[in-house]
């Protein structure tokens, strides 16, 4: 069956620190691949997508990698703040909507 | 800009209840437009999704079903609430390859 994994539920890391999130998927093969921010009690939002094709996408503080042999993807975040603290959330296109994974929230202490 | 709207942001229903969520999307044309639901402790649930008008793929069997009369007004709708219906609704709307755009999402509470 076709899965979607963030294998961190919660994340701590101090301030200042890279946070690393994991995303495994599969019996999938995606074109592209997703990340989104969500703070509780709010929909998410849209960071970054990153295409097959592509190995690296980086916004910011913010950098993504796609690796489809793996199948996995990975998220950064460099020289995280505590208003980087929320749950981010992978995503993969499996036919007309997406899919996503459960999230893993990040917490960044000062 | 496109803005999206959802209404209301929080529900409390009993249970055998009707329900009626509305979602517009204002600033495109012909968007993608999907309902999400996200129960406590669990990831984001695809319920349906919408590629135009009168147009509705369902993707989890339930008492619930979707309708879009018109093109950026997409709606959730149940005829008899259960229990196990509580939950953060959320509508999204995508055009093409890109993210997608949530709203602010609808509390539900069946008691």
């Amino acid at each position: 069956s076709q899965k979607i994994e963030q294998n961190s539920e919660a994340l701590n890391i101090q301030e200042g620190k890279t946070a690393t999130l994991t995303c495994n998927y599969t019996n999938y093969s995606p074109a592209y691949l997703q990340w989104y921010r969500q703070d509780p009690g709010r929909g998410p939002v849209f960071l970054l997508l990153i295409r097959e094709n592509e190995k690296e996408k980086r916004k910011e503080r913010l950098k993504v990698t796609f690796d489809t042999t793996l199948k996995q993807s990975l998220f950064h975040i460099t020289a995280s703040q505590p208003a980087d603290s929320a749950t981010y959330l992978c995503a993969l296109q499996a036919g007309t909507a997406l899919i996503f994974g459960k999230g893993t929230t990040l917490s960044v202490s000062s | 800009s496109q803005t999206i709207h959802q209404w209301p942001a929080t529900l409390v229903q009993p249970v055998g209840s009707p329900l009626s969520l509305e979602c517009t999307v204002e600033g495109t044309s012909n968007p993608n437009l999907y309902w999400y639901r996200q129960a406590a402790g669990r990831g984001l649930q695809l319920l349906f999704y919408s590629v135009g008008i009168g147009q509705i793929s369902s993707e989890v069997p339930q008492n619930l079903s979707a309708s879009r009369p018109q093109d950026r007004q997409f709606i959730l709708s149940s005829k008899k609430l259960l229990l196990s219906d509580s939950g953060f609704y959320l509508c999204a709307w995508s055009a093409e390859v890109y993210g997608y755009t949530f709203g602010s999402g609808t509390r539900l509470t069946v008691v």
